[in-house]
């Protein structure tokens, strides 16, 4: 079992839906949590960062910790075409570790 | 504000070859992490360095290597290049610790062939 899942999609809505992306992890010393969009052949770019439990809202996005069940999400309101990437999850402890990442294209 | 830059952005080596890549971190960040990206994975921590010290290592062999200097950049060396070493490098920096917010380059991508 990965310490990090997250399902690779790919992941296809139309553009205004709501979207929701998962990971879940096994290790309980995982402390930080943050969301990364990352367009084709560009790095990683940080969108969300979180430290305990529960929401944390920014613009049209929205994280969330539950650490109880080592579940964490992003959802995205009113998906734009430019939303279209690789989201990928990462938390740390002593290291960081990042989900697969799951493909996401938002058709106009 | 310039970002994290990364040189080269592409290269091309042989198998046992060696490659050295550099990375310039956002001004006023004082670490600096090394991460491998597989083309449809997401990226392997490889090495953290914080004030020129090593502060964390992935599950890497010992053909990576690293360093930090005293402007606070940094190089990541593989030697012995396989053919399993070609990835996406990317280089992220931090204020501080690896738990801070990093911030990543474009990367550099690396092709053995």
């Amino acid at each position: 079992q990965k310490e990090v899942e997250q399902d690779p999609g790919p992941l296809s809505v139309p553009e205004g839906a709501i979207v929701s992306l998962n990971c879940t992890y096994s290790n309980s010393a995982f402390q930080y949590f943050m969301w990364y969009r990352q367009y084709s052949r560009k790095g990683p770019e940080l969108l969300m960062y979180t430290y305990s439990s529960g929401n944390k809202e920014d613009g049209r996005f929205t994280a969330q910790v539950d650490k109880s069940s080592k579940y964490i999400s992003l959802f995205i309101r009113d998906s734009q075409p430019s939303d279209s990437a690789t989201y990928l999850c990462a938390m740390s402890s002593n290291d960081m570790r990042f989900g697969a990442g799951t493909r996401l294209t938002v058709k106009p | 504000d310039a970002g994290v830059t990364q040189s080269p952005t592409h290269l091309i080596k042989t198998r046992g070859q060696h490659v050295t890549l550099r990375c310039s971190p956002i001004s006023g960040h004082k670490s600096v992490s090394w991460y491998q990206q597989v083309l449809g994975q997401g990226p392997q921590f490889i090495f953290q360095y914080y004030e020129k010290e090593e502060r964390g290592r992935g599950n890497f062999p010992d053909r990576f290597s690293a360093r930090q200097f005293p402007n606070y950049s940094s190089e990541l060396n593989v030697n012995a290049l396989l053919l399993g070493d070609s990835a996406l490098y990317l280089c992220a920096s931090s204020p501080g610790t690896l738990n801070q917010p990093q911030h990543f380059g474009d990367g550099t991508r690396l092709s053995i062939l």
